[in-house]
């Protein structure tokens, strides 16, 4: 039974290229979340999405950043033009359903910007 | 809107001592709490939860935790300590409404000494 999948585990971007991340959600999880941790720092929530359609976006940066979850495929999280700060784990979440369940984390991709 | 505060940064303790790692949230209605563990370069491995009944929960590799309403708490025991503990722990209160997704405290880095 696998868990949450998240893949590149890393990733290397210069400066100005894109990152994309993908997240496969536990069989049978139709919500997903992304979350960002800095360096020494919390996980903070980033977005939330059902299959076409994203719930709550209001931890998303408002500019480079964007995510979905489409119909058929893993859930996207794209980071385009990256700059240094970007550098962090980001986590990918999933749940069955919203509004009380637990919440299951995937391994977490690093994405470092030289 | 809802918060966590995990007071302690860094915690030092001893091979076989106890454990206790302190937890405050705020939270408006009746809070689902959950303790989450986070190996070096690692995901989050859920630890236990709170939705409601009994206000001591039991969670894998013999941690535990006491919802307290009046204290606003959900602390983390353990009875005794392993060197395989030492990790950073979360603390995190879901937010059940419209847009579930987890508020995690800053956490604390457990360090065990042989």
């Amino acid at each position: 039974n696998a868990g949450v999948m998240q893949n590149p585990r890393h990733l290397v971007r210069r400066r100005g290229q894109e990152a994309r991340l993908r997240c496969s959600p536990m069989k049978g999880h139709s919500h997903v979340y992304w979350y960002r941790q800095l360096p020494e720092e919390g996980l903070k929530f980033m977005v939330y999405l059902q299959k076409e359609n994203i719930i709550d976006e209001s931890g998303m940066p408002k500019e480079r950043f964007s995510a979905e979850f489409p119909k058929e495929g893993p859930s996207i999280l794209r980071i385009q033009q990256v700059v240094r700060g970007d550098s962090a784990a980001y986590f990918c979440a999933s749940s069955p359903q919203g509004g009380g369940n637990t919440i299951y984390f995937g391994e977490g991709s690093w994405l470092t910007v030289v | 809107a809802q918060s966590v505060t995990q007071p302690d940064i860094h915690i030092t303790v001893s091979e076989g001592a106890s454990l206790e790692l302190r937890c405050n949230y705020s939270y408006g209605a009746t809070p689902y709490l959950f303790w989450y563990v986070q190996s070096p370069g690692q995901g989050l491995q859920l630890l236990l939860k709170y939705f409601s009944g009994d206000t001591l929960v039991q969670g894998i590799k013999g941690f535990e935790a006491e919802f307290k309403r009046s204290q606003s708490s959900f602390n983390l025991r353990k009875p005794s300590v392993h060197w395989s503990d030492a990790a950073e722990y979360f603390c995190a209160v879901l937010n059940t409404g419209t847009a579930s997704k987890l508020t995690f405290g800053t956490g604390t880095r457990l360090q065990v000494t042989l």
